[in-house]
């Protein structure tokens, strides 16, 4: 069953450092979404991404973050300047255009970033 | 704007017994998705079940089976003939459909402690 895949699986970074974290969503599907969760904490809404742009974010994303399709296969969201309370499980997730089959989102197994 | 509520922050079950985890929302649209994902404790996201709010008939996959009151605006998940895999957090989940871009929004979720 095709699935959507992260790198890395954890990461370490000192505050202030830029991370990048990489996503291959399912090959035919579209939509394309990062969500976070904090430890403890409910699942949150970052961003979505359609045909190379941002179709919505929350008001977590600020300027630090940014998303980036640099190719047909990669996602990626970049935290410019990591701040302690950016420590987190970052899921992306990814959803095909249309139909029944794309009333669901997929989600990968997430990338654990601890900033120190 | 949409709320998931799961009122239950931990349910304990034995093994080869039953149990229902509780969810509420709010939203004013007729029509929307809901979800049940599971979260074991690797992390990942994985989707349990899915309930078209259009539809009356409840959905089942397996042991699992939502019991959806759309006037209620319940929907919860019960899970049958319990095993020692099925512990993790459960997060409920609500999503409007056909508009591309729109977001998941999660409950606090409820963690399920299974028992020999």
């Amino acid at each position: 069953e095709p699935e959507v895949t992260q790198t890395p699986s954890h990461q370490v970074t000192q505050m202030g450092q830029e991370v990048i974290l990489r996503c291959v969503p399912i090959s035919n599907h579209l939509y394309f979404y990062w969500y976070r969760q904090i430890l403890g904490q409910k699942v949150e809404f970052l961003v979505s991404f359609y045909n190379n742009e941002i179709s919505e974010k929350s008001e977590i994303f600020d300027d630090q973050f940014s998303v980036e399709r640099p190719d047909g296969s990669n996602f990626t969201l970049k935290i410019r300047s990591t701040k302690l309370e950016d420590s987190a499980m970052y899921f992306c997730a990814s959803k095909f255009r249309t139909g029944d089959s794309g009333n669901t989102i997929y989600f990968g197994e997430g990338s654990w970033l601890t900033v120190v | 704007a949409q709320t998931v509520t799961q009122s239950q922050p931990e349910m304990s079950v034995q093994e080869a017994e039953t149990v229902t985890l509780s969810c509420t929302y709010d939203t004013s649209e007729s029509d929307y998705y809901l979800f049940w994902y599971k979260q074991p404790p690797s992390r990942q996201m994985i989707l349990v079940i899915r309930q078209e709010a259009y539809k009356q008939q409840n959905a089942t996959e397996n042991r699992f089976s939502v019991n959806f009151q759309k006037a209620a605006k319940s929907f919860s998940l019960k899970i049958s003939d319990s095993q020692l895999g099925d512990a993790a957090m459960y997060f409920c989940a609500y999503r409007i459909p056909n508009t591309g871009f729109q977001k998941l929004v999660f409950g606090t979720g409820t963690r399920l402690l299974v028992s020999p």
